[in-house]
Protein backbone atom coordinates (compact mmCIF):
# COMPACT_ATOMS: atom_id res chain seq x y z
CA UNK A 1 0.00 0.00 0.00
CA UNK A 2 1.41 3.36 -0.54
CA UNK A 3 -0.91 4.98 2.00
CA UNK A 4 -1.60 8.54 1.69
CA UNK A 5 0.67 10.24 -1.13
CA UNK A 6 1.25 14.26 -1.14
CA UNK A 7 2.27 16.29 -4.63
CA UNK A 8 4.12 18.37 -4.60
CA UNK A 9 6.84 18.03 -2.20
CA UNK A 10 7.83 21.50 -2.58
CA UNK A 11 6.40 24.38 -4.44
CA UNK A 12 7.62 28.55 -4.36
CA UNK A 13 4.30 30.31 -5.82
CA UNK A 14 4.79 34.29 -6.00
CA UNK A 15 1.89 36.03 -4.30
CA UNK A 16 -1.64 36.60 -6.16
CA UNK A 17 -0.47 32.89 -7.74
CA UNK A 18 -3.47 30.06 -7.39
CA UNK A 19 -2.02 26.56 -7.36
CA UNK A 20 -3.33 23.18 -6.18
CA UNK A 21 -1.82 20.74 -3.15
CA UNK A 22 -2.95 17.29 -4.36
CA UNK A 23 -3.69 13.76 -1.34
CA UNK A 24 -4.62 10.63 -2.52
CA UNK A 25 -4.83 7.53 0.29
CA UNK A 26 -5.44 3.95 -1.36
CA UNK A 27 -6.59 2.60 1.96
CA UNK A 28 -10.22 3.29 1.24
CA UNK A 29 -10.66 5.53 4.02
CA UNK A 30 -13.44 8.11 4.15
CA UNK A 31 -12.47 10.64 6.93
CA UNK A 32 -9.69 12.93 5.27
CA UNK A 33 -8.31 16.18 6.90
CA UNK A 34 -5.98 18.85 5.66
CA UNK A 35 -4.04 20.51 8.27
CA UNK A 36 -0.54 23.40 8.17
CA UNK A 37 2.02 22.83 10.07
CA UNK A 38 4.08 26.35 11.40
CA UNK A 39 6.87 26.20 13.57
CA UNK A 40 5.56 25.89 17.31
CA UNK A 41 2.07 25.59 16.35
CA UNK A 42 1.07 22.36 15.80
CA UNK A 43 -1.10 21.04 13.24
CA UNK A 44 -3.81 23.68 12.18
CA UNK A 45 -6.95 21.86 10.70
CA UNK A 46 -8.31 23.60 7.34
CA UNK A 47 -10.61 21.50 5.64
CA UNK A 48 -12.15 18.05 6.40
CA UNK A 49 -14.45 15.68 4.72
CA UNK A 50 -16.30 12.57 5.99
CA UNK A 51 -16.86 10.75 2.41
CA UNK A 52 -17.23 11.97 -1.07
CA UNK A 53 -18.75 14.93 -1.96
CA UNK A 54 -18.63 16.16 1.98
CA UNK A 55 -16.13 18.43 3.27
CA UNK A 56 -16.35 21.12 5.72
CA UNK A 57 -14.38 24.48 6.87
CA UNK A 58 -11.99 23.35 9.79
CA UNK A 59 -10.21 25.83 12.04
CA UNK A 60 -8.20 27.99 9.27
CA UNK A 61 -10.11 27.82 6.30
CA UNK A 62 -9.42 31.38 4.67
CA UNK A 63 -7.88 31.46 1.85
CA UNK A 64 -8.40 27.32 0.64
CA UNK A 65 -10.97 25.61 -0.61
CA UNK A 66 -11.21 21.81 -1.55
CA UNK A 67 -13.35 19.20 -2.94
CA UNK A 68 -13.83 15.47 -2.70
CA UNK A 69 -14.92 13.83 -5.97
CA UNK A 70 -13.90 10.54 -4.76
CA UNK A 71 -13.16 8.66 -1.60
CA UNK A 72 -9.39 8.39 -3.27
CA UNK A 73 -8.23 11.99 -3.62
CA UNK A 74 -8.70 15.50 -1.69
CA UNK A 75 -6.94 18.14 -3.38
CA UNK A 76 -6.42 21.43 -1.35
CA UNK A 77 -7.07 24.51 -3.86
CA UNK A 78 -5.29 27.88 -3.02
CA UNK A 79 -6.41 30.85 -4.78
CA UNK A 80 -4.99 34.56 -4.66
CA UNK A 81 -1.65 33.02 -2.90
CA UNK A 82 -0.51 35.29 0.16
CA UNK A 83 3.26 35.33 2.18
CA UNK A 84 0.90 34.27 5.31
CA UNK A 85 0.31 30.99 3.46
CA UNK A 86 3.93 30.00 3.42
CA UNK A 87 3.62 26.87 5.27
CA UNK A 88 3.91 22.74 5.42
CA UNK A 89 0.71 21.20 4.50
CA UNK A 90 -0.35 17.91 5.45
CA UNK A 91 -2.87 15.45 4.47
CA UNK A 92 -4.50 12.89 6.40
CA UNK A 93 -6.61 10.29 6.32
CA UNK A 94 -8.32 8.27 9.03
CA UNK A 95 -9.95 4.63 9.29
CA UNK A 96 -12.65 3.73 11.72
CA UNK A 97 -12.94 0.39 13.00
CA UNK A 98 -15.76 -0.77 14.87
CA UNK A 99 -17.28 2.50 15.28
CA UNK A 100 -13.85 3.09 17.06
CA UNK A 101 -11.60 5.96 16.24
CA UNK A 102 -8.04 4.71 15.14
CA UNK A 103 -4.66 6.36 13.86
CA UNK A 104 -4.33 8.96 11.34
CA UNK A 105 -2.08 8.11 8.82
CA UNK A 106 -0.40 11.16 7.06
CA UNK A 107 0.93 11.83 3.60
CA UNK A 108 4.92 13.38 3.59
CA UNK A 109 3.81 17.44 3.26
CA UNK A 110 4.21 19.88 0.81
CA UNK A 111 6.53 23.01 2.02
CA UNK A 112 5.03 25.67 0.61
CA UNK A 113 6.89 29.04 -0.03
CA UNK A 114 4.91 32.49 -1.33
CA UNK A 115 7.09 35.49 -2.04
CA UNK B 1 -8.71 28.08 21.69
CA UNK B 2 -6.54 25.32 22.27
CA UNK B 3 -8.19 22.11 23.09
CA UNK B 4 -5.44 19.87 23.95
CA UNK B 5 -2.15 21.76 25.63
CA UNK B 6 1.47 19.97 24.84
CA UNK B 7 4.38 20.81 26.88
CA UNK B 8 7.34 21.42 27.58
CA UNK B 9 7.92 23.18 23.92
CA UNK B 10 11.27 21.30 23.58
CA UNK B 11 13.21 18.85 25.52
CA UNK B 12 16.93 17.83 25.90
CA UNK B 13 18.03 14.23 27.65
CA UNK B 14 21.00 12.66 27.92
CA UNK B 15 21.30 9.26 26.47
CA UNK B 16 19.66 6.38 28.79
CA UNK B 17 17.76 8.70 30.52
CA UNK B 18 13.87 9.59 30.62
CA UNK B 19 12.16 11.80 28.21
CA UNK B 20 8.42 12.99 30.06
CA UNK B 21 5.96 14.73 27.69
CA UNK B 22 3.00 16.13 29.03
CA UNK B 23 -0.59 16.93 27.83
CA UNK B 24 -3.75 17.90 29.09
CA UNK B 25 -7.29 18.33 27.41
CA UNK B 26 -10.51 19.90 28.30
CA UNK B 27 -13.28 18.11 25.76
CA UNK B 28 -14.65 15.00 27.77
CA UNK B 29 -15.83 13.51 24.54
CA UNK B 30 -11.91 12.73 23.52
CA UNK B 31 -11.77 9.12 23.71
CA UNK B 32 -9.07 8.28 21.34
CA UNK B 33 -5.16 9.82 22.58
CA UNK B 34 -2.34 8.72 20.39
CA UNK B 35 1.12 10.24 20.18
CA UNK B 36 3.10 10.42 16.89
CA UNK B 37 6.32 11.11 16.05
CA UNK B 38 7.55 13.41 13.41
CA UNK B 39 11.23 13.38 11.45
CA UNK B 40 12.48 16.68 9.93
CA UNK B 41 11.00 16.23 6.26
CA UNK B 42 8.43 13.58 7.42
CA UNK B 43 4.62 13.82 8.02
CA UNK B 44 3.89 12.30 11.50
CA UNK B 45 3.68 8.45 12.08
CA UNK B 46 1.78 6.58 14.93
CA UNK B 47 3.95 5.63 17.85
CA UNK B 48 1.56 4.98 20.33
CA UNK B 49 -2.24 5.35 21.45
CA UNK B 50 -3.88 4.87 24.24
CA UNK B 51 -8.07 4.35 24.91
CA UNK B 52 -9.42 5.88 28.27
CA UNK B 53 -10.48 2.67 29.36
CA UNK B 54 -6.85 2.19 30.66
CA UNK B 55 -4.77 3.82 32.63
CA UNK B 56 -1.43 2.93 31.29
CA UNK B 57 0.05 1.48 27.82
CA UNK B 58 3.39 0.22 26.99
CA UNK B 59 5.14 -0.50 23.99
CA UNK B 60 8.69 -1.47 24.64
CA UNK B 61 10.51 1.43 25.40
CA UNK B 62 7.82 3.83 25.22
CA UNK B 63 4.96 4.09 27.60
CA UNK B 64 1.55 5.97 27.93
CA UNK B 65 0.38 7.30 31.07
CA UNK B 66 -3.60 8.74 31.58
CA UNK B 67 -5.39 9.81 33.96
CA UNK B 68 -8.70 10.55 32.86
CA UNK B 69 -10.27 11.91 36.07
CA UNK B 70 -7.11 14.91 35.69
CA UNK B 71 -7.86 14.75 31.94
CA UNK B 72 -3.89 14.64 31.62
CA UNK B 73 -1.67 12.19 29.59
CA UNK B 74 2.26 11.74 29.01
CA UNK B 75 4.56 9.89 26.69
CA UNK B 76 7.56 8.51 28.95
CA UNK B 77 10.56 7.23 26.60
CA UNK B 78 12.80 5.02 28.77
CA UNK B 79 16.51 4.82 28.12
CA UNK B 80 16.18 7.75 25.83
CA UNK B 81 18.56 7.35 22.09
CA UNK B 82 19.61 9.88 20.01
CA UNK B 83 17.43 8.08 17.17
CA UNK B 84 14.90 9.72 19.27
CA UNK B 85 15.25 12.81 18.49
CA UNK B 86 12.12 13.80 16.72
CA UNK B 87 9.20 16.48 17.15
CA UNK B 88 6.47 14.39 19.12
CA UNK B 89 2.81 15.37 18.91
CA UNK B 90 0.03 14.25 21.55
CA UNK B 91 -3.42 13.98 20.21
CA UNK B 92 -6.91 13.50 21.09
CA UNK B 93 -10.25 12.48 18.89
CA UNK B 94 -13.64 12.70 19.80
CA UNK B 95 -16.03 10.00 19.84
CA UNK B 96 -18.83 11.54 17.68
CA UNK B 97 -18.97 14.07 14.98
CA UNK B 98 -16.66 14.25 12.52
CA UNK B 99 -14.08 12.49 14.55
CA UNK B 100 -11.26 15.28 14.08
CA UNK B 101 -8.06 14.77 16.00
CA UNK B 102 -6.94 18.01 17.48
CA UNK B 103 -3.48 18.21 18.56
CA UNK B 104 -0.93 19.38 20.88
CA UNK B 105 2.24 22.44 19.67
CA UNK B 106 4.35 19.53 19.45
CA UNK B 107 7.72 19.13 21.76
CA UNK B 108 11.37 18.74 19.63
CA UNK B 109 12.98 16.28 21.86
CA UNK B 110 17.08 16.66 21.29
CA UNK B 111 18.69 13.19 22.97
CA UNK B 112 22.32 14.01 22.87
CA UNK B 113 25.15 10.73 22.54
Amino acid sequence: NAGVTQTPKFRILKIGQSMTLQCTQDMNHNYMYWYRQDPGMGLKLIYYSVGAGITDKGEVPNGYNVSRSTTEDFPLRLELAAPSQTSVYFCASIDRIQGMNTEAFFGQGTRLTVV
Amino acid sequence: QQQVKQSPQSLIVQKGGISIINCAYENTAFDYFPWYQQFPGKGPALLIAIRPDVSEKKEGRFTISFNKSAKQFSLHIMDSQPGDSATYFCAASPAGGSYIPTFGRGTSLIVHP
